[in-house]
């Protein structure tokens, strides 16, 4: 099956510091993928859609300023979470959808700012 | 309202049980419909599309009412391997579109 990457899986930071996360899909094209969001005992909340070569399209309440997206080429979206603070501390989870298919996800990147 | 709606649980049930989850969504527009299984501290895994005209895979049986915006998932002859939380998810637009995801049941498959 389709399968999606993510790197890092884990990262702790100072408040302040900006983190970029990647994510790839490996064995197929992926124009659009979607960046999600998961605290603690919460469900996924979609903070935005990444379309190659164009602009992202952010959800409501979602700063695009702080969490900048870049979709460069048809296997890789990065999410950089700039000047994190601990409230930004989550799970961040990219997903990409197959033909024909709900979507795969990424294994997760698990953010900690201190 | 929550676009999708789900019983939080837990569900406890012992190996062998049956166990059914609901799941209502806002949309009456959506196209498609999922169920996901996540766990602890895991990415989310696709489990099974749901069709209107019901399916099956394996122990698992999905099922979806239009009319009612309605799903149900349930799984026979629980397993130990089976606790997970279940996600409802749904596509409220088509096409290669966000997913709207709701809160997940927890399941928990006792010996």
């Amino acid at each position: 099956g389709a399968v999606v990457s993510q790197h890092p899986s884990r990262v702790i930071c100072k408040s302040g510091t900006s983190v970029k996360i990647e994510c790839r899909s490996l064995d197929f094209q992926a124009t659009t993928m979607f960046w999600y969001r998961q605290f603690p005992k919460q469900s996924l909340m979609l903070m935005a859609t990444s379309n190659e070569g164009s602009k992202a399209t952010y959800e409501q309440g979602v700063e695009k300023d702080k969490f900048l997206i870049n979709h460069a080429s048809l296997t890789l979206s990065t999410l950089t979470v700039t000047s994190a603070h601990p409230e930004d501390s989550s799970f961040y989870i990219c997903s990409a959808r197959d033909p024909g298919q709900g979507g795969f996800f990424g294994p997760g990147t698990r953010l900690t700012v201190l | 309202r929550k676009e999708v709606e789900q019983d939080p649980g837990p569900f406890n049930v012992p190996e062998g049980a049956t166990v059914a989850f609901n799941c209502t969504y806002s949309n009456s527009a959506s196209q498609s419909f999922f169920w996901y299984r996540q766990d602890c501290r895991k990415e989310p895994k696709l489990l099974m599309s749901v069709y209107s005209s019901g399916n099956e895979d394996g122990r698992f049986t999905a099922q979806l009412n239009r009319a009612s915006q309605y799903i149900s998932l349930l799984i026979r002859d629980s397993k130990l391997s089976d606790s997970a939380t279940y996600l409802c998810v749904v596509n409220p637009t088509g096409g290669y579109n966000k997913l709207i995801f709701g809160a997940g049941t927890r399941l928990a498959v006792h010996p």
